[in-house]
């Protein structure tokens, strides 16, 4: 079957420091694979994306993930936490419907804290 | 980037009765929407995907004649919840993935929380 995982419900940061949020994930073929956050009674802001090319993506806020094929994750990083960071983050991968649709599949969501 | 507003963002209504979720893109054309709820603390799952002009297609367990989906435009998708129950109040969220294509990039609405008492 199909799926994202993300092993961690919450990750603890102190400001300023690197952090990293894990995922892994299982599809056929090759992977599209994408990082949202959400913060409280929000919905979802799209944060960057893997479809091909460079095994490091960049995206908002001074996210990046790492694409790696052998261990199958994506994993996103940041080089310094930011207080603001502190929010809902989900893994998400694009897999095959019905009727060859595609649809995005999340992971549970790990709980991302900054502290001052 | 791409926005998707849904209308109502939250709404409160008495068990029995029927409750319209608006989901629109507003600076780009979607063939397909999707519908997904979200239980506190729980990830999103996806209840169904809506093609302009077709029949949605329903993710298994759920219902259907509960859930009515309908894709008229390529703007406009919405979700019905007929004879709502407290068992439906959620965190309801769509999303639009744009006809022409941004890398296959999915935009989701803010949300609406329903409330049935």
């Amino acid at each position: 079957a199909q799926s994202v995982a993300q092993p961690e419900d919450q990750v603890n940061v102190a400001e300023g420091n690197p952090l990293t949020v894990k995922c892994t994930y299982s599809v056929s073929g090759n992977p599209y694979l994408f990082w949202y956050v959400q913060y409280p009674n929000r919905g979802l802001q799209f944060l960057l994306k893997y479809i091909t090319g460079d095994n490091l993506v960049k995206g908002s806020y001074g996210f990046e993930a790492e694409f790696n094929k052998s261990q199958t994750s994506f994993h996103l990083k940041k080089p310094s936490a930011l207080v603001s960071d502190s929010a809902l983050y989900f893994c998400a991968v694009r897999v095959s419907g019905y009727s060859s649709a595609s649809k995005i599949i999340f992971g549970s969501g790990t709980r991302l804290s900054i502290r001052p | 980037g791409a926005v998707v507003s849904q209308h109502p963002s939250w709404v409160i209504c008495k068990s029995g009765t029927s409750v319209k979720i608006e989901c629109r893109s507003l600076d780009f054309q979607a063939t397909t929407m999707f519908w997904y709820r979200q239980f506190p603390k729980q990830s999103l799952m996806l209840m169904a995907t809506s093609n302009e002009g077709s029949k949605a297609t329903y993710e298994q367990g759920v219902e259907k004649d509960k859930f009515l989906i309908n894709h008229a435009s390529l703007t406009l998708s919405t979700l019905t919840v007929t004879s709502a129950h407290p068992e439906d109040s959620s965190f309801y969220i769509c999303s639009a993935r744009e006809t022409s294509g941004r890398g296959q990039t999915q935009y989701f609405g803010p949300g609406t929380r329903l409330l049935v008492l």
